[in-house]
């Protein structure tokens, strides 16, 4: 079975930091790029965070670029978000995701997301 | 990076009842959206991908058309299931979201 699950998520203050893990199983983990997603409360989603396949290429949203960083550990099927001086704004779900082969493909596989919650 | 705005933000029918969801891109993205269902309480599930293309497992009632710069999700009856909030997306932008909700 394809799946993903998240850990990482907690309470956490203003300008601390935390690092989100998302781990894989069930497909070829190296094969394919990934990315993190976040919710807020009450709010849509929002893309935030994205890696290719081996590791090469990243991308982060403006909101969170210089303060959150994506890796990932292929031998470990695990994908990382490295959060960093965290706002009352990145109070969120984050979600994992799989992205789908080509441009138009979506995201195919999502975990059921880590609870990120900064607050003094 | 394209913005993707979804209309109606909010939209009440009934079970049985045809759904029409649209997104437009501010510019073209030629073929390549695609679309989600959320429930409350859960991850966003992939429904449509290159824009008219069913994911695995999605039921035929689910479809989607359209390219360049606008695209529609039709539920061509609604099943008491349907009732969730649906997002567009290309590349790094999802829409706002449209909440499909009982009449």
């Amino acid at each position: 079975e394809v799946q993903l699950v998240e850990s990482g998520g907690g309470l956490v203050q203003p300008g601390g930091s935390l690092r989100l893990s998302c781990a894989a199983s069930g497909f070829t983990f190296s094969s394919y790029a990934m990315s993190w997603v976040r919710q807020a409360p009450g709010k849509g989603l929002e893309w935030v965070s994205f890696i290719s396949g081996r590791g090469i290429s990243t991308d982060h949203a403006d909101s969170v670029k210089g303060r959150f960083i994506i890796s990932r550990d292929n031998s470990k099927n695990t994908l990382y978000l490295q959060v960093n001086s965290l706002r009352a704004e990145d109070t969120a779900v984050y979600y994992c995701a799989k992205e789908g082969l080509g441009s138009g493909r979506g995201m195919d596989v999502w975990g059921k997301g880590t609870t990120v919650t900064v607050s003094s | 990076e394209s913005v993707l705005t979804q209309s109606p933000a909010t939209l009440s029918l009934s079970p049985g009842e045809r759904a029409t969801l649209s997104c437009r891109a501010s510019q073209s993205v030629s073929s390549y959206l695609a679309w989600y269902q959320q429930k409350p309480g859960q991850a966003p599930r992939l429904l449509i991908y290159d824009a008219s293309n069913r994911a695995t497992g999605i039921p035929a009632r689910f479809s989607g058309s359209g390219s360049g710069t606008d695209f529609t999700l039709t539920i061509s009856s609604l099943e008491p299931e349907d009732f969730a909030v649906y997002y567009c997306q290309q590349g790094r932008t999802f829409g706002g979201g449209t909440k499909v909700e009982i009449k």
